[in-house]
């Protein structure tokens, strides 16, 4: 089973300022089979990021993603107020899937 | 518009049985795998299951792997999770997704709002 580690577990940031979000495996990551999702309180995971850098549907290009193998990055350019949420990360490239344990971004 | 509705949780019994449902809308359900993500209280993302579009490929997690039975019928646009011998470390908030494509190892694009199981005596 993949782990997948993320850092830092909570990222206290100013609205307008960059956010960098990581996700390291435990082994290399098939395809770049890697997602993010954001989470708010009380609703389901949003799909942000797939196949490590390509956005979703209808998300705005403030977010971006990179890597391959063990190390990816979520990086969130400029902070708006819907932005602080939990984000997670996901492989989905070797079953079984696994995420990652989450990081926070809360308003400092 | 893309819709899940869970539905089927509430409290189980250790050791007991709960059937989960997740119907679909505003996709053609059989183009699309499907999967089961949990999230016990407080705690963050697991994944639990996902199923391909035609039902040919399954995968589980190591923990409910043996317990746990997903399964999918296309003529009703309708998921399950059928969840056996139940314990208290299963309680969670069962969220069902939709896959991005047919095949089983995608990521997911709309998810439904969750339903909640609670494991007690």
């Amino acid at each position: 089973e993949i782990v997948l580690t993320q850092s830092p577990g909570t990222l206290s940031l100013s609205p307008g300022e960059r956010a960098t979000l990581s996700c390291r495996a435990s082994q290399t990551v098939s395809s770049s089979y890697l997602a993010w999702y954001k989470q708010k309180p009380g609703q389901a995971p949003r799909l942000l990021i797939y196949g490590a850098s390509s956005r979703a549907t209808g998300i705005p290009d403030r977010f971006s993603g990179s890597g391959s193998g063990t190390d990816f990055t979520l990086t969130i350019s400029r902070l708006e107020p819907e932005d602080f949420a939990v984000y997670y990360c996901q492989q989905y490239g070797n079953s079984p899937q696994t995420f990652g344990q989450g990081t926070k971004v809360e308003i400092k | 518009e893309v819709q899940m509705l869970e539905s089927g949780g509430g409290l189980g019994q250790p050791g007991g049985s709960l059937r989960l449902s997740c119907a679909a809308s505003g996709f053609t359900f059989s183009d699309y795998a499907m999967t089961w993500v949990r999230q016990a209280p407080g705690k963050g993302l697991e994944w639990v299951s996902v199923i391909s579009g035609g039902g040919g490929t399954i995968y589980y997690a190591g923990s409910v792997k043996g317990r746990f039975t997903i399964s999918r019928d296309n003529s009703r646009n309708t998921l399950y999770l059928q969840m056996n011998s139940l314990r208290a470390e299963d309680t969670a908030v069962y969220y069902c997704a939709k896959g991005v494509r047919f095949t089983a190892m995608v990521p997911f694009d709309s998810w439904g709002q969750g339903t909640l199981v609670t494991v007690s005596s």
